[in-house]
């Protein structure tokens, strides 16, 4: 049993650049979320979902898209970084049955957009 | 507007206990939550609180006044590897988790 494991552990963009980080989880949970944490910040929400096939837009939606084709992934994107979105991203995933809470977090990514 | 105030910082002696405060004001209220997150890791899950009063959990516990919109987690016994930021968060009315910047605990021996 894994948990939440998250793809890739480390990266350095270019302004201007595309990618994608990956969230999967094999707790069966319905909801799954993407946050990002800043030194001196609480974690802040970006989006998350609540079943395969939905997702709706957190505190700092901005500059980023989601999408939930398998219950167990949960894809975030950065269509053209930006320095301002260097950070470092969690994942997180809910049991059923408990709303939105009790999460549990994969171990990360670090961003560097330069 | 919906906020979570925490001591930025704490210090304290291995083996002594500690209380780290939280407040908070939200839209609604259905919960507080406590995570542990060492450096350079994952927040892990503490403790929940929705009821007023004391929650005990071995070496930890959390309380929680609902009417002063305050929380606190007192850890006893302390452990070098208790060393670790402390963060706080409310469930709102929409069960959207509102999270405190942390509370570094610094364990000296």
């Amino acid at each position: 049993n894994a948990g939440v494991t998250q793809t890739p552990k480390f990266r350095v963009l270019k302004t201007g650049q595309s990618m994608t980080l990956l969230c999967a989880q094999d707790m069966n949970h319905e909801y799954m979320y993407w946050y990002r944490q800043d030194p001196g910040m609480g974690l802040r929400l970006i989006h998350y979902s609540v079943g395969e096939g939905t997702t709706a837009k957190g505190e700092v939606p901005d500059g980023y898209n989601v999408s939930r084709l398998k219950k167990q992934n949960f894809l975030l994107g950065l269509e053209s970084a930006a320095p301002s979105q260097t950070s470092v991203y969690f994942c997180a995933s809910s049991p059923p049955g408990q709303g939105m809470e009790t999460q549990y977090f994969g171990p990360g990514t670090r961003l560097l957009v330069l | 507007g919906q906020n979570i105030d925490q001591p930025t910082e704490m210090t304290a002696t291995e083996g002594a206990i500690v209380q780290i405060n939280c407040t908070y004001q939200t839209s609604g209220f259905n919960g507080l939550f406590w995570y542990q997150q060492h450096a350079g890791e994952a927040p892990t899950f503490l403790s929940y609180n929705v009821l007023d009063g004391l929650e005990e959990k071995g070496r930890f516990s959390s309380f929680l006044s609902r009417s002063k919109g305050y929380s606190y987690l007192l850890l006893k016994e302390l452990q070098m590897k208790d060393s670790a930021s402390y963060l706080c968060a409310a469930s709102d009315s929409n069960y959207q988790l509102i999270w405190g910047a942390g509370t570094k605990l610094i364990i000296k021996p």
